[in-house]
């Protein structure tokens, strides 16, 4: 069974910095591109960026609000996927998923959520 | 930026059939992806690659394609069927991703 599982949401100020991580299991994580996705609060979807697998080159792309101050990486050895964010903003404040396109070209899978709130 | 459009809203009686359609340029060169909300959930794929149907996914939940325009059908729509629904393709080159603002789906 896929699992995908966020951790390290919270509070934080604008300005500061903080780290997502997704733990995944129930599949071939080093030959997964995976992708994190966001969801203001009673707003839309909004794809944030991806990595590929290290095989397809190990590139992220990332959404334009993002680029520049989101850093998307990954470890292999720890089936992990990371989302750093750097000067947050007000407006970055979402539940973020973490999601895997595995078998069917979009995004299969999908974890539960973590939700980052960005507030002085 | 590129952009899906979707309508924010369409609603239908029980047993009925719901049309949710999704628009954007670059349809005819890129797949669409459609997934259904509920509220407090993340979002489930329910078709893929404009018209295939995951495993698991219901065969009343349908899709298709016509130029710059895919469409998400739904057969005999049941109450548990109320959810959001987001299209989801990407930008003429394939490497950003963007999803459809989303339709509320009201069973009446």
């Amino acid at each position: 069974e896929v699992q995908l599982v966020e951790s390290g949401g919270g509070l934080v100020k604008p300005g500061g910095s903080l780290r997502l991580s997704c733990a995944a299991s129930g599949f071939t994580f080093s030959n997964a591109w995976m992708s994190w996705v966001r969801q203001a609060p009673g707003k839309g979807l909004e794809w944030v960026g991806r990595i590929k697998s290290k095989t397809d080159g190990g590139t992220t792309d990332y959404a334009a609000p993002v680029k520049g101050r989101f850093t998307i990486s990954r470890d292999d050895s720890k089936n992990t996927l990371y989302l750093q964010m750097n000067s947050l903003k007000t407006e970055d404040t979402a539940v973020y998923y973490c999601t895997t396109t595995v078998t069917t070209g979009g995004f299969d899978y999908w974890g539960q959520g973590t939700l980052v709130t960005v507030s002085s | 930026s590129y952009e899906l459009t979707q309508p924010p809203s369409v609603s239908v009686s029980p047993g009925q059939t719901a049309r949710i359609t999704c628009s954007g340029d670059a349809l005819p060169k890129q797949y669409a992806y459609w997934y259904q909300q509920k509220p407090g959930q993340a979002p489930v794929l329910v078709i893929y690659k404009d018209s295939e149907r995951p495993s698991g996914i219901p065969e009343r939940f349908s899709g298709s394609s016509s130029g710059t325009t895919v469409t998400l059908t739904i057969s005999g729509v049941q109450a548990e069927d109320e959810a959001d629904y987001y299209c989801q393709s990407a930008d003429s080159s394939g490497t950003y991703k963007v999803f459809g603002g989303g339709t509320k789906l009201t069973v009446l």
